[in-house]
């Protein structure tokens, strides 16, 4: 069974950092780009940042260039998210999903959710 | 911010047609690029219903359809049920933004 499950989330005072992550299962990990997606509470989805097969390639959504780092393990099957300077607004449930042949995510883990909160 | 926009809610009857608009521009939808669509349900992670403007991922019921036409994308629900309400996103990517978008999303509720 295809699986994403992320964990790292929890409650952290706005400035502090944070890093997430992603175990993939039941599909070639290496074979696949990865994307976040948060969707803060009671609000839409956010695309958040894009890694490519090898990690050579990255992109990132402008309201977490330069405080985000998304990264990869393909030997462990992980994907991460290093989230620093966090401020009230990155407060969400995030997702990781695998970006299937088109430019679509299939599947989504269960997200995790952080809380940016003095 | 969601460049893609979709009417808040929709409502129907149980049996009915619904459907849920979404609006692009030229550097997203109107520049050919692929519009997916989503489910979630409460307390649920979103999943993948319509992929590559019109095709359903396998166990999606034939009710759920995609069209695209110019800068919008349409999904429609027929025979609509009680296990359809939910929240629905749209998703393209967008050339000027280098990104990935959704769409605002929209509530359907069934009356």
């Amino acid at each position: 069974e295809v699986q994403l499950v992320e964990s790292g989330g929890g409650l952290v005072q706005p400035g502090g950092s944070l890093r997430l992550s992603c175990a993939a299962s039941g599909f070639p990990f290496s074979s696949y780009e990865m994307n976040w997606v948060r969707q803060a509470p009671g609000k839409g989805l956010e695309w958040v940042s894009y890694i490519s097969t090898s990690g050579s390639t990255i992109y990132y959504a402008d309201s977490v260039k330069g405080r985000f780092t998304i990264s990869r393990d393909n030997a462990k099957n992980s994907l991460y998210l290093q989230m620093n300077s966090l401020r009230a607004e990155d407060t969400a449930v995030y997702y990781c999903a695998r970006k299937d042949s088109g430019n679509w995510f299939d599947p989504w883990g269960q997200g995790t959710l952080v809380t940016v909160s003095s | 911010q969601s460049v893609l926009t979709q009417p808040p809610s929709v409502s129907g009857a149980p049996g009915q047609r619904v459907t849920i608009s979404c609006t692009g521009s030229s550097s997203n939808i109107g520049a050919g690029y692929d519009v997916h669509w989503y489910q979630q349900l409460p307390g649920a992670a979103p999943k993948l219903l319509i992929y590559g403007n019109t095709n359903r991922p396998s166990g999606v019921p034939d009710r759920f359809s995609g069209s695209k036409s110019g800068t919008s994308a349409s999904l429609a629900i027929t025979g609509l049920q009680a296990e359809d309400e939910a929240d629905y996103y749209c998703q393209s990517y967008d050339s000027s933004l280098s990104g990935y978008v959704f769409g605002t999303g929209t509530k359907v509720t069934v009356l």
